[in-house]
């Protein structure tokens, strides 16, 4: 079993440009999650699906967006990249949701000049 | 809005000593309490959690006590070895966003040989 996998695990973009962080899950989870990580202040939830088809925001969801057309994937876009957005994304899936332990992918490095 | 605070931000101890790791939460409704291990270059991975029905939870070196009148709960590693070097998180669920998690900040734990 892969478990979550992201890629790329590191990006580099210039300020404007957009991209796509890619996650994939092989455990047939309903839940699946976007986090970014700063230094300091641990994990903020960008967005988060409870199946698929359904997305909704999270704590910072400005600037990202997100789509759920298949149980296994869950890419998160950068629609124009700001040097703010530079952190360290992780992807997560739970198997039912709230109440579960989250599975995390080894994350992507992003860094916005 | 609701938060969650984590201490120390870092914690070095002896090799064989104990160390505990301290969170307080805001909202009074939170009812599930992980702590994550995340070593480095990994995405964090679920050590124990606790729910607001429990006082307290062992897992051999691990536990994890829950004072839900105090609004916090901390974490306690006995017999501390090396490998566990690493971050730890501590979160609660919140009311208000579905019972997603909030996160502490994050303690570096140093095991000094």
């Amino acid at each position: 079993n892969a478990g979550v996998t992201q890629t790329p695990k590191f990006q580099v973009l210039k300020t404007g440009q957009s991209m796509t962080l890619q996650c994939a899950q092989d455990m047939n989870h309903e839940y699946m999650s976007w986090y970014r990580q700063d230094p300091g202040m641990g994990l903020r939830l960008i967005h988060y699906s409870v199946g698929a088809g359904i997305t909704d925001q999270g704590e910072v969801p400005n600037g990202y967006n997100v789509s759920r057309s298949t149980t296994e994937d869950f890419p998160l876009r950068l629609l124009s990249a700001a040097p703010s957005q530079t952190s360290v994304y992780f992807c997560a899936s739970q198997k039912q949701g709230r109440g579960e332990k989250l599975f995390f992918g080894s994350g992507t490095q992003l860094s916005v000049l | 809005g609701e938060n969650v605070e984590q201490h120390p931000s870092t914690l070095s101890v002896q090799e064989g000593d104990s160390a505990v790791i301290k969170c307080t939460y805001s909202d009074s409704a939170s009812n599930y309490f992980p702590w994550y291990k995340q070593e480095l270059g990994k995405g964090p991975q679920l050590i124990i959690d606790i729910r607001s029905n429990v006082g307290e939870k062992k897992d051999q070196r691990i536990a994890v006590t829950l004072n839900k009148t105090a609004k916090h709960f901390s974490l306690h590693i006995t017999e501390t070895q090396p490998e566990d070097s690493a971050v730890y998180f501590c979160a609660a669920s919140i009311r208000v966003s579905n019972y997603q998690l909030i996160w502490g900040a994050g303690t570096k734990l140093i095991i000094k040989p």
